[in-house]
């Protein structure tokens, strides 16, 4: 069975704050792909991020940036320079390969950026 | 190019009614997925929908159904509502060669539907 953890409820910070969110998932299979999305009060899910389970590089793309790492399980999300625009709940979500893109998600973790 | 639609956008059904929610999937998208957001939690998967059938489900009742129509557009149907059935209700579309390489989805931007 696929899980995946995000402890924080919520993050609050002050506007230009870099921001962390952290990810735990909990998988059997040997290859699968981690996602981070957006929903913002709107309701939607905005794809942010995907990373495949055999490709542990980890990037950074605009404010954005990721830390993967598969020997603890873990991939967290990094928000740099945070702006108000940034306040939305932010999901982890696993996805086998051979699973058609069934996404299972973390809880959320609201992020709260103030002025 | 218009994203993912779905309609009603918000819904209040009594107890013991049915309810049918409506997807139409972004342009040039065949696949549809549809999943359950109850508040402060994360997604869960109901089911999918490839080629007008139920491709694979996730772990919910036989009162949860659905259909997906030539032209790609698809329904959610829920009989028997529940006070749990409150949730809002999201319609994700992809391209069926896309998730193969789980490329993602598009998810529309829900409908919220409360049960009283």
């Amino acid at each position: 069975a696929q899980k995946v953890t995000q402890a924080q409820t919520e993050i609050s910070v002050v506007e230009k704050e870099d921001v962390t969110l952290d990810c735990v998932y909990e998988t059997r299979d040997t290859t699968y792909y981690l996602f981070w999305y957006k929903q913002p009060p709107s309701g939607e899910l905005v794809f942010l991020i995907r990373r495949n389970s055999f490709d542990e590089q980890n990037e950074i793309s605009g404010r954005y940036s990721w830390n993967f790492q598969k020997s603890t399980s873990s991939f967290n999300f990094t928000i740099t320079a945070s702006q108000v625009v940034d306040s939305a709940v932010y999901f982890c979500a696993l996805s086998a390969v051979d699973s058609w893109g069934k996404l299972q998600f973390g809880a959320g973790t609201q992020v709260v950026v103030t002025p | 190019d218009a994203g993912v639609t779905q309609s009603p956008t918000h819904l209040i059904k009594t107890r013991g009614q049915q309810v049918t929610l409506r997807c139409s999937p972004k342009s040039g998208h065949d696949t549809v997925s549809w999943y359950q957001q109850a508040l402060g939690q994360g997604p869960q998967f109901i089911f999918q929908y490839y080629e007008e059938e139920e491709r694979q489900r996730g772990n919910f009742p036989d009162r949860f159904s659905g259909h997906q129509y030539p032209n790609y557009s698809s329904e959610l149907n829920v009989n028997a509502l529940l006070l749990g059935d409150s949730a809002l209700y999201l319609c994700a579309s992809s391209l069926a060669s896309g998730l193969t390489f789980n490329y993602g989805y598009t998810f529309g931007s829900g409908t919220r539907l409360t049960v009283v």
